[in-house]
Formats: C-alpha cells, structure tokens, sequence
C-alpha cells in the first residue's frame, strides 16, 4: 500500500547547482502537487499536473523552476542555479482525479524533500 | 488575498484532556476543507469537510464546519502522547477546484 514517494529526503546543494526532487504519486492517481513549506510558513501551493500536462503553474517562480510529470516515470520539480532563499521542505501530494466532483478530491502527501543550500 | 488563521498557535496539554483546534478563513470561492497532521514531516489527511453542521468523527477526534461563520474546528478527545503533531487546516478554493491554502499549524504538545 505505497502512499506517495519522494525522494530524496534530505538534498544539500550549494549556491549555483541544480537540485532535482522526484515525486511518485499513490498508485492510481493521476493527479500531482507540490507545495512548499518554509521555516515558520505554512504550506504554499507551486504547481498542478496531470499526466504530461502542467494544469496551474500559478505558484511557481518564474524564473529557475520547472516541474514535469512525464507519461512514464515521477514528477520532477527542478530547481536551477540554487539560491539560499530556496532552502525549504518541497511537499509532492497526489490525487486520483477519478472524484466527479473536483471539490471532493483528498489530496494525500508525501514526506518531503529538506533542501538545504549552502 | 486568501487567508488562513489557525490558533492557538501551540498548545501543551496532558494525557486525557480535551482539546479544540480552530481555523478561521477566507476564501474566495469556498468549496471544501481539509484537516491534516503532521509528524516530522508527512502530512496525514484527517478529515474533509464540504457541509455546514455536519460533524465528521474518526475514533477521538472530530470536526465540523461553519461556512456561514467561515472557520472550522477539530476536537480531540482523551488525548495520548501520539497525538502531538502539527494539525493544519487547509480550505479549498481560491479560484480553483483543487488548490489548498494552508495555515500555519497549531503545534499540540501532550504530555505524559
């Protein structure tokens, strides 16, 4: 019964790289979310997909972020050229958008990603 | 711009007492709102509430919705040690069907 799998758990990077989180939503949801949490804030949302499509990006910086979610294979939410600013948990959540009516879809989580920048 | 308030912002208590989380909100185009808790880090979804008055129970805790008055509120029950978490409370709406906005957690410590 695997719930949503991100990883890695813990990524350190220093100014200037790349950092690259993977989300596998639970098996049946075609539906992925991340949100970001930083120290002493609550959750905020970032992006929506479904399968090969980004549904609301809304949330996302514009510059330096790009999430994906291929036909095969985990969402991926990349971060370019790292800054310090960036260290935050990075939360994937998942849904199976088979609920009619969207108001009454559960979005369930995963543990998270810790970004930590040096 | 859409808002979530929860309070208290942290509560110690001890085993078996009974306690009461709050979340105030608005948001525009309100269609839902969920409970979660958060242990280290996972959030674990608790509830989902889409109707006024009408109380959702799972064992020692429960909740109930007031969209006239626009907050909600969890209970716990008899408390025990494993209940301390961070409860969020996270409406659903803002324009969309399926984005959550969260508050900034009440803290529940219990202690033994």
């Amino acid at each position: 019964n695997a719930g949503v799998m991100q990883n890695p758990r813990h990524l350190v990077r220093r100014r200037g790289q790349e950092a690259r989180l993977r989300c596998s939503p639970m098996k049946g949801h075609s539906h992925v979310y991340w949100y970001r949490q930083l120290p002493e804030e609550g959750l905020k949302f970032m992006v929506y997909l479904q399968k090969e499509n980004i549904i609301d990006e809304s949330g996302m910086p514009k510059e330096r972020f790009s999430a994906e979610f291929p036909k095969e294979g985990p969402s991926i939410l990349r971060i370019q050229q790292v800054v310090r600013g960036d260290s935050a948990a990075y939360f994937c959540a998942s849904s199976s958008g088979q609920v009619k009516a969207a108001t009454n879809e559960k979005l369930f989580f995963g543990s998270g990603t810790q970004l930590s920048v040096l | 711009e859409d808002k979530v308030v929860q309070s208290p912002l942290s509560l110690v208590v001890h085993e078996g007492d009974t306690v009461t989380l709050n979340c105030s909100y608005e948001v525009t185009n309100f269609r839902s709102l969920l409970w979660y808790k958060q242990e280290k880090k996972a959030p674990t979804f608790l509830f989902m509430l889409t109707s006024s008055g009408i109380e959702k129970k799972s064992g020692r805790l429960s909740s109930i919705l007031d969209k006239k008055e626009l907050f909600s509120i969890l209970n716990i029950t008899a408390t025990q040690t494993g209940d301390s978490a961070i409860y969020l409370c996270a409406p659903k709406g803002g324009g969309s069907n399926y984005k959550l906005t969260f508050g900034k957690g009440t803290l529940l410590t219990v202690n033994p």
